[in-house]
């Protein structure tokens, strides 16, 4: 079945880029599937971040859309996640997930931990 | 955005009970809803998708209700693998937004 593996740095320096990427096993990236990117801060719920289709179209929560991009990269069945001008608000628990029918959440991957901090 | 309210915050059961979790939302999402379970140091797992749908592998324990503004996710009998934290989730229209999460507790 599709698994998904965030990786990238755990600690991004205030007024940096926080940058993180999803690799997808066990099924094609290019499926007939949205991608996306949820945030879970400290002790805190869930934030929606952004969504990517295979053909590069995106769709991105608006409080979060002028410091995002979500890219793609069909070849290395993966995708990106990019959040600019960080600050202490953005450290959070990323979480990558297929959207079924771009609709529901499910697998989500296990979640990587960025903090903020010079 | 579409506001999506749980009650209760927190509740405290005991194994063999059944509990109830409500979902508000501010505004009228027909049955576009689901719902995830969270342990501690894990990823949400998808529950219950279209209000009332389970998902594949869940336990016939779960069942969901509701449409329009209120819903409710139901445990009919309680387990100890049960207790972790409850989220609804909104798919009427972006962004899609989470409820706060509702922590259910060993009584």
């Amino acid at each position: 079945q599709v698994q998904l593996q965030e990786s990238g740095p755990g600690l991004v320096k205030p007024s940096g880029t926080l940058s993180l990427t999803c690799a997808v096993s066990g099924g094609s990236i290019s499926s007939s599937n949205w991608w996306s990117w949820i945030r879970q801060p400290p002790g805190k719920g869930l934030e929606w971040i952004g969504e990517i289709y295979h053909s590069g179209s995106t769709n991105y929560n608006p409080s979060l859309k002028s410091r995002v991009t979500i890219s793609v990269d069909k070849s290395k069945n993966q995708f990106s996640l990019k959040l600019s001008s960080v600050t202490a608000a953005d450290t959070a628990v990323y979480y990558c997930a297929r959207e079924w029918i771009q609709l529901w959440f499910d697998p989500w991957g296990q979640g990587t931990l960025v903090t903020v901090s010079s | 955005d579409i506001q999506m309210t749980q009650s209760p915050s927190s509740v405290s059961a005991s194994v063999g009970d059944r509990v109830t979790i409500t979902c508000r939302a501010s505004q009228g999402i027909s049955s576009w809803l689901a719902w995830y379970q969270q342990k501690p140091g894990k990823a949400p797992k998808l529950l219950i998708y279209a209000a009332s749908s389970l998902q594949s592998g869940v336990p016939s324990r779960f069942s969901g209700s509701g449409s329009g503004t209120d819903f409710t996710l139901t445990i009919s009998s309680l387990q100890p693998e049960d207790f972790a934290t409850y989220y609804c989730q909104q798919a009427n229209s972006f962004p899609h937004t989470f409820g706060g999460g509702t922590k259910v507790e060993i009584k």
